[in-house]
């Protein structure tokens, strides 16, 4: 499968609160990324973690990587009803090089 | 950052016609470009990599005679949908390899009816 695992898979949280996202991946991949996703609409990026980093942060979006449980979480705090979208993990797999994603978490944030 | 666009946003066709979607690298070039097809609440699939001035590889399950890749600049890549049915009925992205990461079209909604 190329996919990685994504859980949960829908989370639905009111305006305010935290939203935790995780994504666990089965083969070697390089530098995790999260990315967004409107309904119906392309991808955007949202932070990219190296493979040698353990937590990073940007904005309202805290993400860990911990590549000895491969796996990796993407936080956000102080949720807004904008928020509400899909997120996807993805890896760049260390045997073809091509970038695989995980199966997505879909968050509704309610106003 | 880098921009991608794809044309058509959405497409409807009959069964039996072909549709082409392409996908461009706006303001920087890309050797190579990937076509992902995404069925509705599921996550990205690869379906192809697309090599300007050669063939594209295609993933495992890929029918390459029914999903014609072509990657004729360094700034375009066009998917042919061929002989369309209602089971095509997808979202298809392309991304474009940039300097430092892959950059997403907005994708095509092909609706085959």
């Amino acid at each position: 499968s190329q996919q990685g695992e994504e859980d949960p898979q829908a989370l639905s949280i009111q305006e305010g609160e935290n939203a935790t996202m995780n994504c666990s991946y089965k083969t070697s991949i390089n530098n995790l990324q999260w990315y967004r996703q409107n309904s119906g609409r392309g991808l955007v990026h949202l932070i990219l973690i190296r493979s040698n980093e353990r937590e990073k942060h940007s904005g309202r979006l805290r993400v860990t990587l911990d590549t000895s449980k491969k796996s990796s979480s993407l936080l956000i705090t102080a949720s807004r009803a904008a928020d509400t979208a899909s997120y996807f993990c993805a890896g760049y797999s260390s045997n073809t090089g091509k970038l695989i994603f995980g199966q997505g978490t879909t968050l509704q944030v309610k106003p | 950052g880098a921009v991608v666009s794809q044309h058509p946003s959405r497409v409807i066709c009959k069964s039996g016609t072909s549709v082409k979607i392409e996908c461009r690298s706006l303001d920087f070039q890309a050797t190579t470009m990937f076509w992902y097809r995404q069925f509705p609440k599921k996550s990205l699939m690869l379906m192809a990599t697309s090599n300007e001035g050669s063939k594209a590889t295609y993933e495992q399950g890929v029918e390459k005679d029914k999903f014609l890749i072509n990657h004729a600049s360094l700034t375009l890549s066009t998917l042919t949908v061929t002989s369309a049915h209602p089971e095509d009925s997808s979202f298809y992205i392309c991304s474009a390899s940039g300097a430092r990461e892959q950059y997403f079209g907005p994708g095509t909604r092909l609706t085959v009816t």
